[in-house]
């Protein structure tokens, strides 16, 4: 079946980039997404990508997405202590009832 | 981007009581909404589907008739969680699709409920 996988954790340092990394099962997702959540709040959607796509850059994010390898990547910079949340990634077929599959989350920690 | 209201925010209740949870898209119509719960620490796990004017698509294992969900406008979802228990204490969120826009989907900022 459909699985996102991401690793658990992250930590870096105030300033840094962060790096935050995503696979895939599902060859025929068309969308893939990253969501940070704050503690006791809802998901805020940072950025979509198509699966026609390779890059997309908003200010600090940038997505990359590797589609023959199923790798999906997040990468903020400069990061500020504001970005400590859990993010996950998430994929989606094309209707609007195909359902969101989500990651474990990765848990971004900021050190000063 | 689009708001997704969800209300309330958090909620106690007794056990064997129900409790009801909304589900607004503020500035745009949905067709479809979907209803997560959120055990701590983990990921989303999808509850069901939510389509305006049928019936939801529950996923494998979600009890229909313990978790009851209303579509009744393009604006307005809800969730009812019937004769709750402490097994039921979770952060439950919600989400909705805009029409015409079936890659964005945009979360409520979810309810926290517990049962005591």
């Amino acid at each position: 079946g459909e699985d996102v996988e991401q690793s658990l954790f992250l930590s870096v340092r105030e300033g840094d980039s962060s790096v935050i990394n995503c696979t895939y099962t599902d060859s025929s997702s068309t969308y893939l997404y990253w969501y940070k959540q704050e503690p006791g709040a809802g998901l805020q959607l940072l950025t979509y990508i198509f699966s026609n796509m390779d890059m997309k850059q908003d200010q600090r994010l940038t997505v990359l997405l590797n589609k023959k390898d199923k790798h999906l990547s997040l990468r903020i910079a400069d990061t500020q202590t504001g970005d400590s949340a859990i993010y996950f990634c998430a994929e989606k077929g094309y209707s609007s009832a195909s359902k969101i599959i989500f990651g474990s989350g990765t848990r971004l920690s900021i050190r000063p | 981007g689009a708001v997704v209201s969800q209300h309330p925010s958090w909620v106690i209740c007794k056990s064997g009581t129900s409790v009801k949870i909304e589900c607004r898209s503020l500035d745009f119509q949905a067709t479809t909404m979907f209803w997560y719960r959120q055990f701590p620490k983990q990921s989303l796990m999808l509850m069901a589907t939510s389509n305006e004017g049928s019936k939801a698509t529950y996923e494998q294992g979600v009890e229909k008739d313990k978790f009851l969900i209303n579509h009744a406008s393009l604006t307005l979802s809800t969730l009812t969680v019937t004769s709750a228990h402490p097994e039921d204490s979770s952060f439950y969120i919600c989400s909705a699709t805009p029409q015409g826009a079936t890659e964005k989907l945009f979360f409520g900022s979810g309810t926290q409920l517990s049962v005591l």
